[in-house]
């Protein structure tokens, strides 16, 4: 399974577009990147998946390019609520594996 | 539309008991797994249930089992508990034939004492 990598910490403030990183060198071909928001004390909630170039949903935008070893995860305007630790995975048939996550911290 | 029910969301637990936490599925999904996450640290996959047989699992010793039922709902039972067993336990839903990812339930919190 893919092994990813993403900053441990990001700092923004209200109203900016955050755009996060993500490394995964060893992506397999049937491997779909999907990113997850986690609160504390609760379950990690699904923000986004693609499997190459460009997705966007009404919260987020998901960078792919076309060697697919990295993504990135681009939060437009991001607000207070927000913050909260963000998680790259790669994998395939429902086998996914987390990181260690970057925590987003938005100031006012 | 129901989404992944875990019960129970607290728990508390001596050193060397024993513990059942339970999960139902969102509708529709088959495939269920379950992760363990410290406090500060990532989700960590202990096993995956599918077609009621454990079909992948993580590192974890074998005080931890599992099983999943026919309706797909599954439990996770941990044997001779340790302190380092507390922690947040997740479950996770999805369909075998999709690649959309999991839906987490809000996970029962784990303590050991």
């Amino acid at each position: 399974l893919a092994k990813t990598t993403q900053p441990i910490s990001m700092d923004s403030y209200e109203g900016q577009e955050v755009n996060i990183t993500c490394s995964h060198n060893n992506i397999a071909t049937n491997d779909y990147i999907t990113w997850y928001q986690q609160f504390p004390s609760q379950g990690p909630r699904f923000i986004i998946q693609g499997y190459k170039t460009k997705v966007t949903n009404e919260v987020a935008s998901l960078f792919i390019p076309a060697d697919r070893k990295s993504s990135t995860l681009s939060l437009p305007r991001v607000s207070l609520s927000d913050t909260a630790v963000y998680y790259c995975l790669v994998g395939s048939r429902a086998k996914f594996y987390f990181g260690s996550g970057t925590k987003l911290n938005v100031k006012p | 539309d129901a989404g992944v029910t875990q019960s129970p969301t607290h728990l508390i637990k001596t050193r060397g008991q024993q513990v059942t936490l339970r999960c139902s599925p969102k509708s529709g999904h088959d495939t269920v797994s379950w992760y363990q996450q410290a406090l500060g640290q990532g989700p960590q996959f202990i096993f995956q249930y599918y077609e009621e047989e454990e079909r992948q699992r993580g590192n974890f010793p074998d005080r931890f089992s599992g099983h999943q039922f026919p309706n797909y709902s599954s439990e996770l039972n941990v044997n001779a508990l340790l302190l380092g067993d507390s922690a947040l336990y997740l479950c996770a839903s999805s369909s075998n034939r999709a690649n959309y990812g999991y839906t987490f339930g809000s996970g029962t919190r784990l303590t050991v004492v």
